[in-house]
């Protein structure tokens, strides 16, 4: 399977706790998304790397998440201190730089804080 | 305000109908992208259409096509023929280039909400 891949598929966590969540992009791909999304709503951009730049954050990433791609092929999304509001789907998704701009999503990582 | 504007929530659409899906979006740049994405119960974002703002011609992807109305800003997703495996959510999304080039993050609407019925 050459797809964006995720791990893990499901997690479940107590409040207060740190999760880890990581992301394969396919593999010719240099850019990488991570997207939240809640129950009844579309993803939300949460921040992109363009290899292993961060090149930008949107204001949903709070302190408490933090994003690596340390040798620009797979990613890590680390929040910690979960709190209940932090239950939903994480998405990740890579394309190619310039034309075709189309993301290609991952299964998802959901999240459930207990 | 939101970017991006899905009005129909559900839709209840009979097999073999075409079904015609609204977006409209909100944007001042010259330069954008707008994409249609399907989401299964399974849960995976599937990419279907793409169409760039400076392109003259409607995309059409098999039995997508992407009814673009620059002046109206709209960019409503057609399916034709429309099969019992179309049963998802839509979601229509817009990526806008951001100062200096490189590719911002989606925004994406709330979705539609599609039912084929036999």
């Amino acid at each position: 399977d050459t797809g964006v891949s995720q791990d893990p598929r499901h997690k479940i966590t107590k409040r207060g706790q740190n999760v880890t969540f990581r992301c394969d992009p396919i593999s010719e791909h240099n850019r990488l998304y991570w997207y939240r999304q809640t129950l009844g709503q579309g993803p939300e951009f949460l921040t992109y790397f363009q290899n292993e730049a961060q090149l930008e954050k949107s204001r949903l990433l709070s302190d408490r998440f933090s994003a690596e791609r340390p040798k620009g092929s797979f990613s890590t999304l680390e929040i910690q201190r979960t709190e209940q509001g932090d239950s939903a789907m994480y998405l990740c998704a890579s394309s190619l730089e310039g034309q075709p701009y189309e993301q290609y999503f991952g299964p998802g990582t959901r999240l459930t804080v207990t | 305000a939101q970017k991006i504007t899905q009005t129909q929530p559900g839709m209840f659409v009979q097999e073999k109908e075409a079904v015609t899906l609204d977006c409209t979006y909100d944007t001042s740049d010259q330069s954008y992208g707008l994409f249609w994405y399907k989401q299964p119960s399974s849960g995976e974002m599937i990419f279907l259409i793409y169409q760039g703002s400076y392109d003259e011609q409607n995309a059409t992807e098999g039995r997508y096509s992407l009814n673009f109305q620059k002046a109206r800003k709209s960019a409503n997703l057609v399916i034709s023929a429309s099969q019992l495996g179309d049963s998802a959510m839509y979601f229509c999304a817009m990526r806008e280039v951001v100062k200096g080039g490189g590719a911002d993050g989606l925004t994406f609407g709330k979705g539609t909400h599609l039912i084929i019925q036999p």
